[in-house]
């Protein structure tokens, strides 16, 4: 069974300051990791994912996450937030040889403060 | 690239009526399309998985009977929900895969909001 846990149901930051979203993840078998963001009354846009090679991961907007295995941990950073940035954010894991459902974290929200 | 349509965005209906939504992947085939249900400041919860051609396969505590599926071409993807009442008012996103190997992502369209009277 695989599992997702973002710690921080809210992160709060000033604009410009370092963005943090933590996600920690259970996976019996080889995972892939989804970061996913959600603008109000809109779906989810995939920010980035990582399923092999490269451990640091670039998406769009600036972000970026490392996958560290030790540590089953796949947290999303920023360097400098910006106002537009402010959503839901949801990290997500699937399964390994085909499986693609995926197992949602319970969100962050992100707040930025001017 | 990978753009999910899904119409209507908010419907609004009496209890006791059909509501169908569609979920239509625009510019790519879709295998694979999920359907999630999302309460208020909630994460996603899995409804149900279609594959093109066959039976949708239900999450534990999903009627299937509630909750019609039907995944008739590569591209659409319908939920109708059947006879709804006042508790089936939520959020309705819907997910298209390309499917094949594991680690490509579910692409996911805007939403419906559903609000039963």
């Amino acid at each position: 069974a695989q599992s997702v846990t973002q710690l921080g149901s809210h992160v709060s930051v000033s604009e410009g300051a370092l963005v943090l979203l933590r996600c920690n993840y259970s996976s019996s078998v080889p995972p892939y990791l989804f970061w996913y963001v959600q603008y109000p009354n809109q779906g989810l846009q995939l920010l980035l994912k990582y399923t092999t090679g490269a451990t640091l991961v670039k998406g769009i907007n600036g972000f970026e996450a490392e996958f560290k295995k030790s540590e089953t941990s796949f947290h999303l950073t920023k360097p400098s937030a910006h106002m537009s940035d402010a959503a839901e954010y949801f990290c997500a894991v699937a399964g390994w040889k085909g499986a693609q459902k995926l197992v949602f974290g319970q969100g962050t929200r992100l707040t930025i403060n001017p | 690239g990978a753009v999910v349509s899904q119409h209507p965005s908010w419907v609004i209906c009496k209890s006791g009526t059909s509501v169908k939504i569609e979920c239509r992947s625009l510019d790519f085939q879709a295998t694979t399309m999920f359907w999630y249900r999302q309460f208020p400041k909630q994460s996603l919860m899995l409804m149900a998985t279609s594959n093109e051609g066959s039976k949708a396969t239900y999450e534990q505590g999903v009627e299937k009977d509630k909750f019609l599926i039907n995944h008739a071409s590569l591209t659409l993807s319908t939920l109708t929900v059947t006879s709804a009442h006042p508790e089936d008012s939520s959020f309705y996103i819907c997910s298209a895969s390309i499917g094949g190997m594991g680690g490509q992502p579910q692409h996911f369209g805007d939403g419906t909001r559903l609000s039963i009277l």
